[in-house]
């Protein structure tokens, strides 16, 4: 598997609270893609961070990625109800046009 | 217009019997992905053209059909739907090195 162990899988927060969701992986990448999906909707791109970047931030959002531990963490600050999604990281692995996922998190923001 | 279109959006199907699920893209992206995610599981590559190649993951070779009859439309296709086959199945386009753009998905449920 691309991915380790690591992944939440359900994560329950009150609003205005900050959190981070972590990935692992195992295979060299040269970007991290972090995707979000709404209930009923396909995933969407909302950051992403490339391996010459060690933290990329948009609005609430912060990205950090470490080559050498092969690792990766989205935080969001103040937490909003609308966050509630899933979130997903994915690798670029075994070409430019493969995307892998990792298993994503459940993120419920609580009002 | 960045909307990836799937139809239909739910499906029931019986076992043994054919499936064609619909996806189309009016981006003129080069390239055309098939995903299928089940429960609480990362959504998993089946599939992509590049234009008009087609490339099949090695462990689904087997087991889905795809055509693209030109740039806008590509289909999934199951030739005898098993159990197994019951989940979401997102089609994404993009341009070379660009994000991936995902349609809603079409829930597919075997009986």
């Amino acid at each position: 598997s691309q991915w380790g162990e690591e992944n939440l899988q359900a994560l329950s927060i009150q609003e205005g609270e900050d959190v981070t969701m972590n990935c692992s992986y195992k295979t060299y990448t040269t970007v991290v893609h972090w995707y979000r999906q709404d209930s009923g909707r396909g995933p969407a791109l909302i950051i992403l961070i490339r391996s010459n970047e060690r933290e990329k931030r948009s609005g609430r959002l912060r990205a950090t990625l470490d080559t050498s531990s092969q690792s990766s963490s989205l935080s969001i600050t103040a937490a909003q109800c609308e966050d509630t999604a899933v979130y997903f990281c994915a690798t670029v692995a075994g070409g430019a046009d493969r995307l892998t996922f990792g298993k994503g998190t459940q993120l419920i923001i609580q009002p | 217009d960045t909307t990836v279109k799937q139809n239909p959006r739910y499906k029931l199907a019986r076992v043994g019997k054919p499936v064609n699920l619909i996806c189309s893209q009016t981006m003129n992206h080069d390239t055309m992905y098939w995903y299928q995610k089940k429960p609480n599981q990362a959504p998993k590559l089946l599939l992509f053209y590049y234009d008009k190649i087609l490339n099949r993951e090695a462990d689904t070779f087997e087991k889905f059909q795809s055509s693209r009859p030109n740039n806008s439309f590509c289909s999934l296709y199951i030739g005898s739907a098993g159990l197994e086959y019951s989940a979401m199945y997102l089609c994404a386009s993009s341009s070379p090195w660009d994000e991936q753009y995902f349609g809603p998905g079409t829930r597919l449920t075997v009986l």
